[in-house]
């Protein structure tokens, strides 16, 4: 089993709808969470990066963690063309230094 | 700043040459991590560096791989000798630290075929 599981898709929505990313993770230790962003041919991007449970909002992007379920997800409203791209959520405990990615899923937005 | 840079950005190989790929950190940065992504295993780690000094190489997938870190300024990852399954986007990211969840910012790969 991977320590962290992401459905590859992948994912085609039309413009302005909203897009549910999610990852389950099995390591108890993992802390930090992450969404990266990576568009085709480019190195990922940190989007969205969350400690502890609950939510956090930064514009259209809503990051989701429940530790108790080690389960996190990404929401997207008012989906854009331009939000097409891979993401990837990951994650990382403390002081060991190593990001461990999810196989990232692949979403396009429809004009 | 640039942000990170890597080079080169495209190499095609023969089985069993020698690869070199570089990698020069956002200036000041501390931490330099080396990835390797292929479609079956996504994105895995494949060693780290602090102030230049390798922290953690059990991502790296055997002996034929190697890297370095002489200066502050300059990172390489070396492949010797080279094998078809080696095919792969090689990413270098580096981080701000102190800590080691701060964000990563990432190059833009070097895209390594090996025929």
């Amino acid at each position: 089993q991977k320590e962290v599981e992401q459905d590859p898709g992948p994912l085609s929505v039309p413009e302005g709808a909203i897009v549910s990313l999610n990852c389950t993770y099995s390591n108890s230790a993992f802390q930090y969470f992450m969404w990266y962003r990576q568009y085709s041919r480019k190195g990922p991007e940190l989007l969205m990066y969350t400690y502890s449970s609950g939510n956090k909002e930064d514009g259209r992007f809503t990051a989701q963690v429940d530790k108790s379920s080690k389960y996190i997800s990404l929401f997207i409203r008012d989906s854009q063309p331009s939000d097409s791209a891979t993401y990837l959520c990951a994650m990382i405990w403390s002081n060991t230094g190593k990001l461990i990615f999810g196989q990232g899923t692949t979403l396009q937005v429809k004009p | 700043d640039a942000g990170v840079i890597q080079s080169p950005r495209h190499e095609v190989t023969e089985m069993g040459q020698e690869v070199t790929l570089r990698c020069k950190p956002i200036s000041g940065h501390d931490y330099l991590f080396w990835y390797r992504q292929t479609m079956m295993r996504g994105l895995e780690l494949l060693i780290y560096f602090n102030n230049n000094v390798p922290i953690d190489d059990s991502g790296m997938p055997e002996d034929r791989f190697s890297a370095k870190m002489p200066n502050a300024s300059f990172s390489t990852l070396k492949i010797q000798p080279s094998e078809p399954r080696d095919s792969a986007v090689y990413f270098c990211a580096t981080s701000g630290g102190p800590d080691t969840a701060d964000e990563q910012f990432f190059g833009p790969g070097t895209r390594l075929t090996v025929l």
